[in-house]
């Protein structure tokens, strides 16, 4: 049984530079989500898609960040000329369209220095 | 709009002793509600849900959930904590697979 894995599970960057964050899914799931979570905070909702489409944007969501799920499987999150607010762990999760639950992955930390 | 709270920062409890972490929810409608657990830098792992029916509904690791409509509440429990219980808890709130709303979490320390 694979879950929901994303790469990496680590990034160190440096402020400005481009980051990219893949998620692959679990296989059957048709949706999958982004989620951004600081210390001591809960997920923040991020965006989401079904299959290829993005339904759903955060404002959080601001014009440096992009995702992408081109085939309906894996998808990638970009975040261009970071910021040291940009600092987090970023989760995926998936789930169906005809299901209520999501499922996480193991998340991916960002530290921008 | 839709908001979930969770009243408890953090709880200390002693190995062996029950516990009830509190959730409190805003919804328009009837709500799916969730609670995950999350163990220092990982992911989160779904311990249980409730969609409709029985009110208590049991999950993973001994844990069970009542959800109550008259006071907005859906409160996780488990009547004995082990030591590998120590984690984040958090609660979610969501409908129809799409967005879906996390409480700030409780911290959940248990001591010898």
């Amino acid at each position: 049984d694979t879950g929901v894995s994303q790469d990496p599970r680590h990034k160190i960057t440096k402020r400005g530079q481009n980051v990219t964050f893949r998620c692959d899914p679990i296989s059957e799931h048709n949706r999958l989500y982004w989620y951004r979570q600081t210390l001591g905070q809960g997920p923040e909702f991020l965006t989401y898609f079904q299959n290829e489409a993005q339904l759903e944007k955060s404002r959080l969501l601001s014009d440096r960040f992009s995702a992408e799920r081109p085939k309906g499987s894996f998808s990638t999150l970009e975040i261009q000329r970071t910021e040291q607010g940009d600092s987090a762990m970023y989760l995926c999760a998936s789930g169906t369209s005809s299901g209520n639950t999501i499922y996480f992955g193991e998340g991916s930390w960002l530290t921008v220095v | 709009a839709q908001s979930v709270t969770q009243p408890d920062i953090h709880i200390t409890v002693s190995e062996g002793a029950s516990l009830e972490l509190r959730c409190n929810y805003s919804y328009g409608a009837t709500p799916y509600l969730f609670w995950y657990v999350q163990s220092p830098g990982q992911g989160l792992q779904l311990l249980l849900k409730y969609f409709s029916g029985d009110t208590l509904v049991q999950g993973i690791k001994g844990f069970e959930a009542e959800f109550k409509r008259s006071q907005s509440s859906f409160n996780l429990r488990k009547p004995s904590v082990h030591w590998s219980d120590a984690a984040e808890y958090f609660c979610a709130v969501g409908a129809t697979g799409n967005q879906f709303y996390f409480g700030t979490g409780t911290s959940l320390t248990v001591i010898p």
